[in-house]
Order: structure tokens, then C-alpha cells, then sequence
């Protein structure tokens, strides 16, 4: 079947811009996670929904950081006025839930480059 | 808070060496500890895990055991292949929490 799937792979943008970075998870899981992957820091966790509950935010690094899960599916993360530092790549994952023992399936990325 | 902390690389073997990459963690509970693997131009994908003590987790020739005396999640494989060269990337979630932390990745890189 298919996997969970990203848009776009690649993005580039100039400082002081918006993005949205999209998230096709899996059909059927309900747990949807965004982490971001740059040099020097490793894979960090952004954020991540589960169901009808509110998301858990506490890695977004800023305030300039949000996303949305609509219908509980297809996921947006917006990054405002975009700062060179969030140059990274953008990796999305789902999971049937969030017990352990759940696996959590990853996209492709988005690779973001700000100029 | 938790944290994961891996061997730096690139780790370069020839064909058929042995392969260790040692990983060590520390958490507050009880976590589950995972390997992923990202082969190039690819997403990551889980590679093994294990979710207690003295479990050992094993997929494709690789495995790794979890050892909570010594918060260590080592992953191991007797004889590797071209096509295990990639980054190879440590993990924990805590129990009943499964936001992954990662470590930072190690990269492996074998020659024939």
C-alpha cells in the first residue's frame, strides 16, 4: 500500500518567507508526528497529533512554527518568516497510535533550504 | 530530559567485517530503544527494537540487545554487505510515550 507520502521534496526560499510543508500519513493511522533533521542537530521531534486530541507541541523551536491536522488526516507545517537556521530537512511520520510497540512510518522529507 | 548518544562515524568496513555501533541512553522510565536506518536517496525506516530488558531485537543479520545496566543498545551484525552502507540512527520512546529521540547518527560505509 501506499506510504506516507511528503510535498515538496524540495523547497527553497528566501529569508523572511513563509512555507507549508504537507503530510500525506498512511490511510487508517491515527498518529502523526513532524521531526526535523539538520546538521549538527540530529533528528529532533517537532510536534505530533494523535486522534481528536490537542497536539503535542512541545518541540516546536518557535513561535514562527505551527501545523494543523484537518479531518485527521493530510498535516501542514507552516514556518513564518523563515530564518536560515531552519534550513533542514522536514520528516513526517504516522502510526496506527501512540503506544509503544506502534512503528511510525516515514515520508521522504522536505528538504527546506532559506537563502 | 532523555537523550541518545551514538558513535560518531563514518564507520568504514570492508565486506564480510564484523560491525559494531555502540549506542548508550538516559531516560527518566522504562523506554523502548529502536535502531533506524536510512539507506541513501531513502526515508528512515525501523531496523529492530526492543521494549524491555534483556530483550534483543534482530532483522536482516543485525541485532542489538538491550542492556539497562549499562543504558546501552549496541547493534551489532557478524558479517556486512555493500548494501548495508547507510546512516544507521539510535532511539528511544518513553513507555507508553512513542515520540521518538533520536541520536545523531552514524554513518557506515562498506567497500567490497
Amino acid at each position: 500500500g501506499a506510504g506516507v507520502s511528503q510535498s515538496p521534496s524540495n523547497k527553497v526560499t528566501e529569508k523572511g518567507k513563509d512555507v507549508e510543508l504537507r503530510c500525506d500519513p498512511i490511510s487508517g493511522h491515527t498518529a502523526l508526528y513532524w521531526y526535523r533533521q539538520s546538521l549538527g542537530q540530529g533528528l529532533e521531534f517537532l510536534i505530533y497529533f494523535q486522534g481528536n486530541s490537542a497536539p503535542d507541541k512541545s518541540g516546536l523551536p518557535s513561535d514562527r512554527f505551527s501545523a494543523e491536522r484537518t479531518g485527521g488526516s493530510v498535516s501542514t507545517l507552516t514556518i513564518q518568516r523563515t530564518q536560515q537556521e531552519d534550513s533542514a530537512v522536514y520528516l513526517c511520520a504516522s502510526s496506527l497510535g501512540t503506544l509503544e510497540g506502534y512503528e511510525q512510518y516515514f515520508g521522504p522529507g522536505t528538504r527546506l533550504t532559506v537563502t | 530530559g532523555d537523550s541518545v548518544t551514538q558513535m560518531e562515524g563514518p564507520v568504514t568496513l570492508s565486506e564480510e567485517a564484523f560491525l559494531t555501533i555502540n549506542c548508550t541512553y538516559t531516560a527518566t522510565g522504562y523506554p523502548s530503544l529502536f535502531w533506524y536506518v536510512q539507506y541513501p536517496g531513502e526515508g528512515l525506516q525501523l531496523l529492530l527494537k526492543a521494549t524491555k530488558a534483556d530483550d534483543k531485537g534482530s532483522n536482516k543479520g543485525f541485532e542489538a540487545t538491550y542492556r539497562k545496566e549499562t543504558t546501552s543498545f549496541h547493534l551489532e551484525k557478524g558479517s556486512v554487505q555493500v548494501s548495508d552502507s547507510a546512516v544507521y540512527f539510535c532511539a528511544l520512546s518513553e513507555s507508553g510515550y512513542s515520540t521518538l529521540t533520536f541520536g545523531k547518527g552514524t554513518m557506515l560505509l562498506v567497500s567490497p
